[in-house]
């Protein structure tokens, strides 16, 4: 499986900044996603990250508010803009792997995020 | 109604109960099924995952598909303190990575000394 590190890895923000996560992985991958976890929530995909093409981004979440780069194959970024509390959550990256034969995907440590 | 359904517990046993974790779905597409296993403040590790209806086990963790109920389970045989976590199901439609996964809340554990 794939080593991912996640940068930061918690922080405290005020009410409308941003801030960027950074997610490394240890051998080139195709596909990253980013997730988020809310408490008492499923994880819910955020978007998916292609190298070299604009991210799809799943019902409900859009560019302008969480803009993902991808410029290479082992480093993406998420960028959580225009923060409110709303957006406190656990941010994680994510990448598609094989286990027995079958893709499955494996998940950095995360990045736990609280807005004031 | 969500596509799959977890009981969040917390659920709390004694050191050596078997444990049994659920998850119900509805959407009859899924067809490959995961249990993660997720300790306080780490990203989701996959634990176990099947295909098929039945049974597969992996040591003390037995992982089972009932596709015509559409209900899945984990056990745990013998359960240690060192399980203590949040386990987490997950699902999707047909091989390949760009298939996203639908997870469940997931289910809180605690096994006490």
């Amino acid at each position: 499986s794939a080593v991912i590190s996640q940068k930061p890895s918690r922080d405290i923000c005020q009410r409308g900044t941003s801030l960027t996560i950074q997610c490394q992985v240890d051998s080139q991958v195709t596909m990253m996603f980013w997730y988020r976890q809310q408490p008492g929530q499923s994880l819910t995909l955020i978007a998916t990250a292609n190298q070299g093409s604009e991210a799809t981004y799943e019902s409900g979440f859009v560019i302008d508010k969480f803009p993902i780069s991808r410029p290479n194959l082992t480093f993406s970024t998420l960028t959580v803009s225009n923060m409110s509390p709303e957006d406190s959550s656990i941010y994680l990256c994510s990448v598609t792997g094989t286990s027995g034969g079958t893709d499955t995907q494996y998940f950095g440590p995360g990045t736990r995020l609280t807005v004031l | 109604q969500k596509e799959v359904e977890q009981d969040p517990g917390p659920l709390s046993v004694p050191e050596g109960a078997i444990v049994s974790l659920n998850c119900t779905y509805s959407n009859s597409a899924f067809q490959y099924f995961m249990w993660y296993r997720q300790y306080s403040r780490k990203g989701p590790e996959l634990l176990m995952y099947t295909y098929s209806s039945g049974n597969k086990e992996d040591g003390r963790f037995t992982a089972q598909v009932d596709k015509s109920s559409k209900y899945i389970s984990l056990f745990i045989r013998d359960s240690q303190p060192s399980d203590s976590a949040t386990y987490l199901c997950a699902m999707r439609w047909v091989t390949g990575g760009g298939n996203k996964l639908t997870f469940g809340t997931g289910t809180q554990l605690k096994v006490e000394l």
